[in-house]
């Protein structure tokens, strides 16, 4: 089993539209979560993190944590053209900063 | 953006060459990351600094090595590479035991 899954896509999105992106992962000891947004050609960049069972939200986005079922996923509401990317998730192996990355699942938001 | 730079942004290199590539955060950080992106794989962490210290070296061939001389630097030396080794290479750097890490821009490296 890969330590992250996600499914790489693409996930096709009309615009205006509620994009649900699922990354489930094997480490029953993960406490912190993180969503990166990556576009075609750029690096990533931090979009969420998550340290506690249940929703975060931040403006269009919200983070849902499922320690229990060993899943974290990223709700991004009014999807607009300027969301299409690739979305990765990631958690800390062992202490804090040592990331391990999915590989990401590709958003296409439709006009 | 300008929290992390790193130079050059493209690089083709023969298989023999001796070069560097370099990573400057000004974020204030403390830890530093050198990251590989290949084509349809996940991003892989290579080398971790905490402090300048060299903290996780991830099974990466000897061919790269990482240099730290201060909390706001980090260099990949690289020589020898094989064409397998052309990919995106990403810097990043975070607090200590922080998993919100900021990236640079990355380095296209092509080995010819």
């Amino acid at each position: 089993q890969k330590e992250v899954e996600q499914n790489s896509g693409p996930l096709s999105v009309p615009e205006g539209a509620i994009a649900s992106l699922n990354c489930t992962y094997s480490d029953r000891g993960s406490q912190s979560f993180f969503w990166y947004r990556q576009y075609s050609g750029k690096s990533p960049e931090l979009i969420m993190s998550i340290y506690s069972n249940g929703d975060k939200e931040d403006g269009r986005f919200t983070a849902q944590l499922n320690k229990a079922s060993q899943y974290v996923s990223l709700l991004i509401r009014d999807s607009q053209p300027s969301d299409s990317a690739t979305y990765l998730c990631a958690y800390p192996k062992a202490a804090g900063n040592k990331l391990t990355f999915g590989g990401g699942t590709r958003v296409l938001v439709k006009p | 953006e300008t929290g992390v730079t790193q130079t050059p942004r493209h690089l083709v290199m023969g298989m023999t060459n001796k070069k560097s590539l370099k990573c400057e955060q000004h974020l204030g950080h403390n830890a530093m990351y050198w990251y590989k992106q290949s084509a349809k794989k996940p991003l892989e962490l290579m080398f971790v600094y905490s402090l300048e210290e060299r903290v996780e070296n991830n099974s990466v061939p000897s061919r790269f090595s990482p240099e730290c001389p201060n909390s706001s630097h980090l260099f990949l030396h690289l020589h020898t590479l094989q064409p397998e080794d052309s990919a995106l290479y990403l810097c990043a750097s975070s607090q200590i035991f922080s998993g919100e890490q900021y990236f640079g821009p990355g380095t296209r490296l092509t080995v010819t």
